[in-house]
């Protein structure tokens, strides 16, 4: 059985780096096709894809915020880490980290809502 | 990269069948067998009802199918039952390890 959840600040002020946690079980990184992905949705707006780190390393980020972002995994504590710099109430969403296997997120965590305010 | 095109809304009749395009480009959509569905219901997850353009996953309803033709794919739900009603996005693959989500279809069933 999958499961992921997400960790991390629910209120961070402008300009600060925001760091999450998606925290895993069920299943290993290291499997062929396996990837992590990070998904953002603001308050009543559309889902927003971040950014994916894969099984052999390869990474992928959102081209609009490639500069501010940043995925990291660690397989042997079954982590995955976003850090996105320079945030702002823009920024304010549930942010959401999911399994991603034949192409699609197939297993998604329970969300985190993070606040961005003074 | 932009958002895929999605309807902003659809509706339809219990019992009665319901289509949501999204349209992409030569780029993702048209490139990759790759859309992926997502149903979300208010304050809940994504969940996933169909992935490689077509497939349902175990468990997801055959109520639920997707096709696609050129840059543009679709998501088809027969049998409208009112536990559809929620908002759907699709996603495809956009090359170089990158993706791209559509902005979202609120469903509602009168």
């Amino acid at each position: 059985q999958i499961t992921l959840k997400e960790s991390g600040p629910t209120l961070v002020k402008p300009t600060q780096t925001l760091t999450l946690t998606c925290t895993f079980s069920g299943f290993s990184l290291r499997t062929s096709g396996v990837s992590v992905g990070w998904i953002r949705q603001p308050p009543g707006k559309a889902l927003e894809w971040l950014a994916l780190t894969y099984w052999d390393d390869d990474k992928g980020y959102s081209p609009s915020l490639k500069s501010r972002l940043t995925i990291t995994k660690d397989i042997s504590e079954n982590q995955v880490v976003l850090t996105m710099t320079n945030m702002d109430p823009v920024d304010t969403a549930t942010y959401y980290c999911a399994h991603r296997e034949n192409g699609a997120f197939d297993m998604w965590g329970q969300g985190i809502m993070v606040t961005v305010s003074p | 990269q932009s958002a895929l095109t999605q309807p902003a809304s659809v509706s339809g009749s219990p019992g009665q069948s319901i289509t949501i395009s999204c349209t992409g480009t030569s780029s993702d959509v048209g490139s990759y067998n790759l859309v992926s569905w997502y149903q979300q219901h208010p304050d809940k997850a994504p969940k996933l009802m169909i992935y490689e353009d077509s497939k349902r996953p175990s468990g997801v309803s055959n109520r639920f199918s997707g096709s696609k033709s050129g840059n543009t794919a679709s998501l088809t739900i027969s049998g409208l039952q009112a536990e559809d009603e929620a908002d759907y996005y699709c996603c495809s693959y956009a090359g170089s390890s990158t993706l791209v989500f559509g902005g979202g279809t609120k469903l509602t069933v009168l």
